[in-house]
């Protein structure tokens, strides 16, 4: 969607880490998100971050958010082969899930 | 448990025709969701249902309709295809709309051809 803007391509090698990034326009999202979609598969939560945080951790994830900027992140750390998916970011709005374009990563050997 | 299931997984068809595509979730959801997908442009919300016996549109309604059969079911028909409407379509469930860690869920899509 245009109010989410995500880069669409990230090329990483096994075991460096992956940073995606993302903006958004809503400033009264609640809650923005990250998505996994592995080929011909649907789109599986990864994690979400409440808006009054700056940083979530979850294993090998981390999300940092930059209110002020509107600026999302999602860092993947010791990237494997598996993690090679489309990654959404998406932000909150009432019912509605607003959808950057996806980030496609590549891991390479 | 099969989460949120979509059928067919596959369709072709050609300018003019109809078909329906059927949604089915066995999570006990109240809201449910239509999403296409397209090259670049991520997801897109065709229809929603916030509960049972309700449905409302989203972002790009045009040229399709929709209904709420029972809780579990949420289907989308295109009553004439046209090649724009070629896409992956995704259905999605959550609890309940609205703001909030409420997650949806999405199935596994239909890839949809018109020809």
């Amino acid at each position: 969607g245009e109010d989410v803007e995500q880069s669409l391509f990230l090329s990483v090698r096994e075991g460096d880490s992956s940073v995606i990034n993302c903006t958004y326009t809503d400033s009264s999202s609640t809650y923005l998100y990250w998505y996994k979609q592995e080929p011909g598969a649907g789109l599986q939560l990864l994690t979400y971050i409440f808006s009054n945080m700056d940083m979530k951790q979850d294993q090998r994830l981390t999300v940092l958010l930059n209110k002020k900027d509107k600026h999302l992140s999602l860092r993947i750390a010791d990237t494997q082969t598996g993690d090679s998916a489309i990654y959404f970011c998406a932000e909150s709005n009432d019912y509605k899930l607003s959808f950057g374009a996806g980030t496609t990563v590549t891991v390479r050997a | 448990n099969a989460g949120v299931t979509q059928t067919p997984k596959f369709q072709v068809l050609k300018t003019g025709q109809s078909m329906t595509l059927q949604c089915a979730q066995d999570m006990n959801h109240n809201s449910m969701y239509w999403y296409r997908q397209d090259p670049g442009m991520g997801l897109r919300l065709i229809y929603y249902s916030a509960s049972e016996g309700t449905t409302d549109k989203g972002e790009v309604p045009n040229g399709y309709n929709v209904s709420r059969l029972n809780k579990r079911e949420f289907s989308l028909r295109l009553e004439s295809a046209a090649p724009s409407q070629t896409s992956v379509y995704f259905c999605a469930s959550s609890e309940s709309p609205g703001q909030g860690r409420d997650t949806q869920y999405f199935g596994p899509g239909t890839r949809l051809t018109v020809l």
